[in-house]
């Protein structure tokens, strides 16, 4: 069974630009979670959806927006990028959510901010 | 903001030998895991522990939680140059809903 899928892999862009990262979760799994990682640090987390459903969201500006489709696949988008925001961004699918729940990690977005 | 503290922050051992990595964190939880990262890419998964749990074993791998103290420790046996990766440790807040914490790593380099 694939794992979690990213796309694009690499993305350069400049300051004031908008980025949409996509998301495919494993087969069956219905949350996906968005985290940061800059270089160097742990991964934050950014947001979480379950069923379409925003469940849970990081200390991220209003620049950070994301959605969840019917196919449980999902976008994250950056509004009016900053060079911080240059990073590795990681999406993880979970069957569900709740306590306990693996986490599967994809194998990243790395974003670049010129 | 990171829950988890790992240490040490790096690790430099000989092939064979057994690493040890710690893990502190801060707020009661319902879970920790502890993930591996080569060289930037994707985290892969290496084991989870309940907080009920104590010792959980997966291969080369033993994972020891106390809840009392906060804390947590990853031992990989008998360690092999492709070991060679950062590792973080991730908690799993009680409330927090699948929502993941992790501190900032442990750069672990194997010697062959």
């Amino acid at each position: 069974d694939a794992g979690v899928t990213q796309s694009p892999t690499h993305l350069i862009k400049t300051r004031g630009q908008q980025v949409t990262l996509r998301c495919s979760p494993i087969s069956g799994h219905k949350s996906v979670s968005w985290y940061q990682q800059v270089l160097g640090q742990g991964p934050q987390f950014i947001f979480q959806y379950y069923e379409k459903e925003e469940r849970g969201r990081g200390n991220f500006p209003d620049r950070f927006s994301a959605r969840q489709f019917p196919n449980y696949s999902s976008e994250l988008n950056v509004n009016a990028l900053l060079l911080g925001d240059s990073a590795l961004y990681l999406c993880a699918s979970s069957l569900v959510t709740g306590e306990s729940e693996t986490q599967y990690f994809g194998p990243g977005t790395r974003l670049l901010v010129l | 903001s990171q829950q988890g503290e790992e240490d040490p922050q790096a690790l430099s051992i000989q092939e064979g030998e057994n690493a040890t990595m710690n893990c502190s964190y801060k707020t009661s939880i319902n879970n920790l895991q502890w993930y591996r990262q080569n060289s930037g890419r994707g985290l892969v998964h290496l084991i989870l522990i309940r907080s009920n749990e104590r010792e959980k074993h997966s291969g080369r791998l033993r994972v020891t939680l106390d809840t009392s103290k906060k804390s947590s420790s990853l031992l990989i046996t008998a360690s092999r140059a492709a070991d060679t990766a950062s590792y973080f440790c991730a908690t799993d807040a009680t409330g927090a809903n699948s929502k993941l914490t992790f501190g900032k790593g442990i750069t672990l380099s194997v010697r062959p």
